[in-house]
């Protein structure tokens, strides 16, 4: 069926260097993503969303890049420092449908 | 900022008992939905729920499972006759409108089924 998935489970940066998390989708009718955090015992927290009909969308240190001809999402954290350690999960809402389906998640850990 | 609360924090039940897992929702939110996160995998939908009814729901929610708004505040999920594998993070969210909005999730129920 229609999946969200990752291209690597897990990351490693040194904190300050940038981080870049990939996310591919599967089902083109997808027009709403979030990326949330998810630290440990913690829900899903948000992030950043976009619509599909932008291409980014900047936040505070963080950037949200959609490319629709691949079917490519990412998630950019500048200057990445040690309370970004956390999984990652990319969520897409199909054709304003009421649920968002999650991808498997990338845990990033920044290291000293 | 406002928050979705959930309690208990963690919950354990024999199989076979009915576990009843409650939610605050944010006050000025109208849509209210749970997921579940089994140990290490990625989260799931189950159900939506808005005017006080389901919306959406997957194949997961079962007839073992039923929501209900009982007041003007709380929002459940019960599960009638929990088996072993209903073991599981669930987490509650709700959001301010129907959809391409931020649902905004609570910090989760841990059910651990004996």
């Amino acid at each position: 069926g229609e999946s969200v998935g990752l291209h690597l489970p897990t990351l490693s940066v040194q904190e300050g260097d940038n981080s870049i998390i990939n996310c591919a989708y599967s089902n083109s009718a997808s027009d709403y993503f979030i990326w949330y955090k998810q630290e440990s015992g913690k829900g899903p927290q948000f992030i950043i969303d976009i619509r599909s009909n932008m291409d980014k969308r900047q936040g505070q240190r963080v950037t949200v890049l959609l490319n629709k001809t691949v079917k490519h999402l990412s998630l950019q954290i500048a200057a990445t420092q040690p309370g970004d350690s956390a999984v990652y999960f990319c969520a897409e809402n199909i054709n304003y449908g009421q649920n968002f389906v999650f991808g498997p998640g990338t845990r990033l850990s920044v290291l000293p | 900022e406002p928050e979705v609360t959930q309690t208990p924090s963690h919950q354990v039940t024999q199989m076979g008992q009915e576990v009843i897992l409650r939610c605050v929702p944010i006050s000025n939110h109208l849509y209210f939905y749970w997921y579940r996160q089994i140990l290490g995998q990625k989260v799931e939908f189950l159900v939506s729920f808005y005017n006080n009814e389901i919306s959406e729901k997957s194949e997961i929610f079962d007839d073992q499972f039923s929501v209900e708004r009982p007041d003007g505040s709380n929002f459940t999920l019960k599960i009638r006759s929990t088996k072993l594998e209903d073991s599981a993070m669930y987490f509650c969210a709700s959001s301010e409108k129907r959809s391409n909005q931020p649902q905004h999730f609570g910090d989760g129920t841990r059910l651990s089924i004996l």
